[in-house]
Order: C-alpha cells, then sequence, then structure tokens
C-alpha cells in the first residue's frame, strides 16, 4: 500500500526567504508525482508533474525534482512571497488511469 | 481555471439525510475520480468512473456511489449521512489513457456539513 509523506507539517517563513518542502512516498513504482496548491477552503491547484522518467520540473520559481529509487521529491520555492502562502500537497500516481494518493500537506506561510 | 466545475459550491444536511454532489468534467477527458478531504488531511480516493463504469474505488462504504454519464459529467451520491462525512470533495478529470501524459484536473470542490 502507498504511502506518502510530506515534511515539514508547517512552515513560516519570512518574504524573500528560498524554501524547500519535502515529500516521500513508500512504493518507487510509480507513474507521475504531482505538486498541488490549495487555498483555504478552496480546490486544488496543480504546480508541477513529473514523470516517473523525468528528474525535476520547473515554473518559473518553482522547481520539483523526484528520486524515485529513494521515494523522494522536493517542492523549491526561489525568493517566496505572501501570495505564496497556501497548504502544498504532492501525490503519486501509481499507474496510468489510476488513483492519486496524497500527503496530508505543508501548511505555508510567507511573512511580510 | 481548470475547466472542471462542482455544484453545489456549500450544502448542509442533517445526519441519516442522501446528498448528490454533481461534476462536469474539462472537454475531452473521459475520466472522472471522486476525494473525499477532511479538514486538516490530504484528499483520501472514493472511486473513480472510466467510459461510464466504476473503475476503482477505495476503502469507503457503499454508501457512497456515483453515476457518470455520456457527456462524462457525474455525480457522487451519498445515503444515511453521518458526521463524519463532512468534508470537501473534490472531483478531478483525466484525458484518455494514451501516451505517458495523466494529469488530474480539479475541480473546486464542494463543502458539505452534517449537522
Amino acid at each position: 500500500k502507498q504511502e506518502v509523506t510530506q515534511i515539514p507539517a508547517a512552515l513560516s517563513v519570512p518574504e524573500g526567504e528560498n524554501l524547500v518542502l519535502n515529500c516521500s512516498f513508500t512504493d518507487s513504482a510509480i507513474y507521475n508525482l504531482q505538486w498541488f496548491r490549495q487555498d483555504p477552503g478552496k480546490g486544488l491547484t496543480s504546480l508541477l508533474l513529473i514523470q516517473s522518467s523525468q528528474r525535476e520540473q520547473t515554473s518559473g520559481r518553482l522547481n520539483a525534482s523526484l528520486d524515485k529509487s529513494s521515494g523522494r521529491s522536493t517542492l523549491y520555492i526561489a525568493a517566496s512571497q505572501p501570495g505564496d502562502s497556501a497548504t502544498y500537497l504532492c501525490a503519486v500516481l501509481r499507474s496510468s488511469g489510476s488513483r492519486l494518493t496524497f500527503g496530508e500537506g505543508t501548511q505555508l506561510t510567507v511573512n511580510p | 481555471e481548470t475547466g472542471v466545475t462542482q455544484s453545489p459550491t456549500h450544502l448542509i444536511k442533517t445526519r441519516g439525510q442522501q446528498v448528490t454532489l454533481r461534476c462536469s468534467s474539462q472537454s475531452g477527458h473521459n475520466t472522472v475520480s471522486w476525494y473525499q478531504q477532511a479538514l486538516g488531511q490530504g484528499p483520501q480516493f472514493i472511486f473513480q468512473y472510466y467510459r461510464e463504469e466504476e473503475n476503482g474505488r477505495g476503502n469507503f462504504p457503499p454508501r457512497f456511489s456515483g453515476l457518470q454519464f455520456p457527456n462524462y459529467s457525474s455525480e457522487l451520491n451519498v445515503n444515511a449521512l453521518e458526521l463524519d462525512d463532512s468534508a470537501l470533495y473534490l472531483c478531478a478529470s483525466s484525458p484518455p489513457r494514451t501516451g505517458s501524459y495523466n494529469e488530474q484536473c480539479f475541480g473546486p470542490g464542494t463543502r458539505l456539513t452534517v449537522l
């Protein structure tokens, strides 16, 4: 059974800081991994998707890496801004068309 | 905007009642999945529909049921509501299973409160 863990559960940083969010999964046989952002009471916004054959993906100030063999992914946020405050969730897909298994998220607060 | 819509936005029910939540998938997406997200937790998979048939189910009792229609819209039905059913219900659609790309696109969710 796939289990996904995110560390830390909560993080508070000053504006401008670079930060790393961590995600680990127990079964390395994954199809892809997605990072999502969720604002309070809202749905999920997909940030980055990494296929199992890829090592990283970048979008603007965001960079996600994937190490399947060690069961780890990181989301790097450069030059954080107050607007980045949200919960960040990672999720793994076991095979094409199957279910996503989510971690419990990291709640990020960026202070002005 | 993902193109996935859900209705209603919020809903309040009492214990024992039945509820139907609706989802309209992104155009061209023939797979829809439903997730339950309790406060402070990650979403949990309920079930998935592909071409109008259930195609996988999570650890949820039979009182959680669903339908997918030919236009790929979908419903989640919950009977005999319990207090613990209070959660954000998310639907996600994904494109046909061709190639290696399989991103799930989420709707805004329906917040269900059971009193």
